[in-house]
């Protein structure tokens, strides 16, 4: 296991469809967060799991977004009806659970809806 | 205000100089920071991380941390052109740890050759 992987690494969708991302994380770590960097700005946290526990959520995950780790191990976050506004990189870290660790990111993926 | 400031530059220096970034935060509380570094169109790439006050060294680079001032800064002695990328200061936030990480918005850094 040689780091967090996610796929689709692009993604180009029309208006008003509804896309899949999926994040393995790094084997050991508990704990998955989802974030979102449009263009010129940091990334912005959008949810995070331990283990299979949603724990938080961001203002910014409208009713259109869900994200799910259903055993603990890989992340799904969907976006149904997607607009324009949804063009963003969405990017996934993970890290250990217990004090002060470092997150680490996947590749991110790259989604454009035209 | 900004829970993370940086200014975005871009910051240029001559190869072989020292680059220094610098980035504030407005919760005292916050226990934990990163500089990741991020090339453009790729992810961001964990370079620091220090939890107390004063410097921390690693290779080439230098993060100093003044909870007080509420500041935390990175150097880069000998720049690279290699080294032309954002920067991204990360902060922990809170007492929880929870992990979630408040990013600036980024410095850009071009080393000139």
């Amino acid at each position: 296991d040689t780091g967090v992987s996610q796929d689709p690494r692009h993604k180009i969708t029309k208006r008003g469809q509804n896309v899949t991302f999926r994040c393995d994380p790094i084997s050991e770590h508990n704990r998955l967060y989802w974030y979102r960097q449009t263009l010129g700005q940091g990334p912005e946290f959008l949810t995070y799991f331990q283990n299979e526990a949603q724990l938080e959520k961001s203002r910014l995950l409208s009713d259109r977004f869900s994200a799910e780790r259903p055993k603990g191990s890989f992340s799904t976050l969907e976006i149904q009806r997607t607009e324009q506004g949804d063009s963003a990189m969405y990017l996934c870290a993970s890290r250990s659970g217990t004090g002060n660790t470092e997150a680490f990111f996947g590749q991110g993926t790259r989604l454009t809806v035209v | 205000q900004k829970e993370v400031e940086q200014n975005s530059g871009p910051l240029s220096v001559p190869e072989g100089a020292i680059a220094s970034l610098n980035c504030t935060y407005s919760d005292r509380v916050s226990q934990s920071f990163f500089w990741y570094r991020q090339y453009s169109g790729k992810s961001p790439e964990l370079i620091m991380s220090i939890y107390s006050n004063g410097d921390k060294e690693d290779g080439r680079f230098t993060a100093q941390l003044n909870k007080a001032s509420q500041y935390v800064s990175l150097l880069i002695r000998d720049s690279q052109p290699s080294d032309s990328a954002t920067y991204l200061c990360a902060v922990n936030r809170g007492s929880g740890n929870t992990g979630k990480l408040i990013f600036g918005q980024g410095t850009t850094l071009q080393v000139k050759p």
